[in-house]
Formats: C-alpha cells, structure tokens, sequence
C-alpha cells in the first residue's frame, strides 16, 4: 500500500470549511483513497473515498489531483462535533490483508 | 438493526488470563476484521476473515486467536494475556473486502 503523510493536527472555526490535505505520491492506478474519522473513545466511521475523480456525499467532498499524488477532504460546514482524528488511507478495493491506519490528522473545531 | 456490537464493552485480565472478545453484526457482511488501537497510535490489524469459517493473519497477530463459526460473529481470544496486550480493541464488518468498514465501540482490555 501507498504510504500517506497527513498534518498532525488542525484548528478550524465552527461554521467554516475544513480542508485536511493528504500526500500519497507513491500511489498506483488500482489504489483508492479512503477517508475515516475516528472520534474520541468511540469506533472508527467511514467517511468518502475514490479512485480519480472528486467524489461528494452528504458528508463531505473529496478532492484528488489529476496526478493522484494528493487529496483534500473537505467539510464543508464544520461543527463542533466534527472534532475527531481524521485518516487518510490508501488501499487498492477489495483487499483486506496487511491494513494499517497511520497515525492521521486531529481537527479540532473551534467555536 | 444494531449494527457492529461487541461484548464486553470493558475487561481487566492479570497477567496469564485468558479470555475472548464477541463480536457480532447483522448486516450479513461477509468479511470482518479485528484491529487493536493502542494510545496515540492508529490502529492495527490482528486477524480477518473473508467468510464463515475462514480466518487469516493480519498485522500484529502473535498472542491472539480468531475463529468465524457463524457469518454473523466473528471471536478473539487471548490465550494468556500480558501486559502488552493492554489496549483498546475494535471490531468492523464490510460487505466485500476492504470498502466501507462499519466499527463497533471497542473493547477496552487492560493487563496487569
């Protein structure tokens, strides 16, 4: 798998867009980008993901460039229970050995 | 529909205790996975299955044992538990391979 660097952390304002940015320059043409959020104490929750193309749903938007070596995910109207550890994950679709999440990114929504 | 559940929801074990962890789903997934979330870290695969009564390896398997007798549950056990195994354990279920996962709460197991 694509191994993918992702901030640390970031602040956003209640209300606000929240872009979380991710590298993968390593990925191949059969690898997916797959977001998951995890808030805290609780299971991890699917968000989005996709091949090539910008994908959207009723809870967010992923954008991928057209060389596929980054993605941004975006909430569009962040609120404070969007406070949580967002993943970033690379992964070629229908495949489950050798999973890993990394280490991912801490939004914080700020009022 | 309760989705991805596991059972206990909290456990301590002394070191040499065995134990096992339930889990169990009703979306009639066909693949379910057992992961380990130690503090500050993400988390980590122990083992998988792909089906009723198959089970494979994932990242960190050593000290555990799985077993997938029925579809809908999928079981992990710590023969002797040690202190390393303290951490925080997730269960999740997809419908084929590795597309959207659905958690469950955790289970969290402390060793002493």
């Amino acid at each position: 798998d694509a191994k993918t660097t992702q901030p640390t952390s970031m602040d956003c304002a209640e209300g606000r867009a929240a872009n979380l940015p991710c590298n993968h320059s390593t990925i191949s043409g059969n690898e997916y980008v797959y977001w998951y959020r995890q808030i805290h104490s609780q299971g991890p929750q699917y968000i989005i993901h996709g091949l090539k193309n910008n994908e959207t749903n009723e809870m967010a938007s992923l954008i991928i460039t057209e060389d596929r070596k980054s993605s941004t995910l975006i909430l569009p109207h962040a609120t404070l229970r969007d406070t949580a550890v967002y993943y970033c994950i690379v992964r070629v679709a229908g495949s489950a050995r050798q999973l890993t999440f990394g280490s991912g990114t801490q939004l914080t929504v700020l009022p | 529909n309760a989705g991805v559940t596991q059972t206990p929801k909290f456990r301590v074990l002394k070191t040499g205790q065995s134990m096992t962890l339930l889990c169990a789903q009703d979306m009639n997934h066909e693949y379910m996975y057992w992961y380990r979330q130690d503090p500050g870290m993400g988390l980590r695969l122990i083992h998988y299955s792909v089906g009723e009564g198959t089970t494979a390896k994932g990242e960190v398997p050593d000290g555990y044992n799985v077993s997938r007798l029925k579809k809908q549950n999928f079981l992990l056990g710590l023969e002797s538990a040690a202190p390393s195994q303290t951490s925080v354990y997730f269960c999740a279920s997809s419908y084929v391979g590795w597309y959207e996962q659905y958690f469950g709460p955790g289970t969290r197991l402390t060793v002493t």
